[in-house]
């Protein structure tokens, strides 16, 4: 199994400005996503966070709003950029150990944006 | 269009009663499948999941799901909630042939007393 860390669990924040999420996980793993869900929807994959190169983005995601680090194994960054109300969600880390393995969750960052 | 839907968007059952959640995919291939559980305020909690093998899963907390291929259905089921089983409940796949979690829109299930 993999224990999952975000920071921060929450934030209220004002439009136009930028905040940073942590994900840290107790184990490496190469497999690591980010997830958005917004208020009473499903979960949808924002990216792929690859270690040493570029994330890897779904359709309607883009670098420049939701740019992703991942210095190391254990650790990756979401940034959300110039945010608006309509960014408002639960983000989620989550990690997969091996390919056919079981995919865990973090806690979540639940951002409110005024 | 490859998709993993899960029809029944809020359920209410007794305390004491059976549940039963409906989930279908629309793979080429058979995916791997899986369910998570989502309380309130909580992270996602993996119940169970099917990657081959005997087509009846038994997970945590009491519950299992059927694989039925004909179907192309993976329905998750409880004989007895408890009133602790309230909650978001969601399927989700991994194509054979792709690596992401997609996730069906989520089953809210609520207990009465």
């Amino acid at each position: 199994s993999a224990v999952i860390s975000q920071k921060p669990s929450r934030d209220i924040c004002q439009r136009g400005t930028s905040l940073t999420i942590q994900c840290q996980v107790d184990s490496q793993v190469t497999m690591m996503f980010w997830y958005r869900q917004q208020p009473g929807q499903s979960l949808t994959l924002i990216a792929t966070a690859n270690q040493g190169s570029e994330a890897t983005y779904e359709s309607g995601f883009v670098i420049d709003k939701f740019p992703i680090s991942r210095p190391n194994l254990t650790f990756s960054t979401l940034t959300v950029s110039n945010m608006s109300p309509e960014d408002s969600s639960i983000y989620l880390c989550s990690v997969r150990p091996g390919l056919t393995d079981t995919q865990y969750f973090g806690p979540g960052t639940r951002l409110t944006v005024l | 269009a490859q998709s993993v839907t899960q029809p029944d968007i809020h359920i209410t059952v007794s305390e004491g009663a059976s549940l039963e959640l409906r989930c279908n995919y629309s793979y080429g291939a058979t995916p791997y499948l899986f369910w998570y559980v989502q309380s309130p305020g909580q992270g996602l909690q993996l119940l169970l999941k099917y990657f081959s093998g005997d087509t009846l899963v038994q997970g945590i907390k009491g519950f299992e799901a059927e694989f039925k291929r004909s179907q192309s259905s993976f329905n998750l089921r409880k004989p007895s909630v408890h009133w602790s089983d309230a909650a978001e409940y969601f399927c989700a796949v991994v194509p054979s042939n792709d690596y992401k979690l997609s996730f069906g829109a989520g089953t809210t299930v609520t207990v009465r007393a």
